[in-house]
């Protein structure tokens, strides 16, 4: 599986886009880009996933770049309760899907 | 709602003791998986099933024991809990195909061994 790079941590104000980075420059043909993200003393929650087209639903939008080799998680209006760890997850879809959860990015909403 | 539940949010063990997790899920799903998360460490996979009876050893599975006697529980246990298993273990569930990728997690339960 291709290894991802992220932000240990970042910071937004509250209701203005947080723009989530994501590097993974080994990512073969047949990888997928998930987003999963963790609120403090929950489990994790899926966000949205993607192979090559941008993708947007009622969470995020992510943009992933021609090459592949990067990707962007977009809250386009981030509120307190997007205060979580994110994750962002290079895998190959299988039936029986374990997906590796690095150490992610801690995003802070500040009011 | 798909839901996820796990027995206990917190449990206090004593070294060497059998302790069982368990997990159960109601919406039908195939796959079900055990992780435990430690600071710094994120997420580990300890072991998933695919099916009833099946199961696949993940990236941690020293230690740790699991069943699946049926459809929608998923049961870890530690044949002898030692210290260095205190951590918070997650269990989650996800459909076979599609959409596998989608796993949906239980709220975790942080275990204590002493």
């Amino acid at each position: 599986d291709a290894k991802t790079t992220q932000p240990t941590s970042m910071d937004c104000a509250e209701g203005r886009a947080a723009n989530l980075p994501c590097n993974h420059s080994t990512i073969s043909g047949n990888e997928y880009v998930y987003w999963y993200r963790q609120i403090h003393s929950q489990g994790p929650q899926y966000i949205i996933h993607g192979l090559k087209n941008n993708e947007t639903n009622e969470m995020a939008s992510l943009i992933i770049t021609e090459d592949r080799k990067s990707s962007t998680l977009i809250l386009p209006h981030a509120t307190l309760r997007d205060t979580a760890v994110y994750y962002c997850i290079v895998r190959v879809e299988t039936g029986a899907n374990n997906l590796f959860f690095g150490t992610g990015t801690r995003l802070t909403v500040i009011p | 709602d798909v839901k996820v539940t796990q027995s206990s949010r917190y449990l206090v063990k004593r070294t060497g003791e059998k302790v069982f997790l368990e997990c159960v899920q109601d919406m039908d799903h195939e796959n079900m998986f055990w992780y435990r998360q430690d600071p710094g460490l994120g997420l580990r996979l300890i072991y998933f099933s695919y099916d009833v009876k099946m199961k696949e050893k993940g990236d941690i599975p020293e230690g740790y024991s699991v069943s699946r006697e049926k459809k929608e529980r998923f049961s870890l246990i530690l044949e002898s809990a030692s210290t260095n298993q205190t951590s918070m273990y997650l269990c989650a569930s996800s459909l076979l195909f599609p959409n596998s990728y989608e796993q949906y997690f239980g709220p975790g339960t942080r275990l204590t061994v002493t």
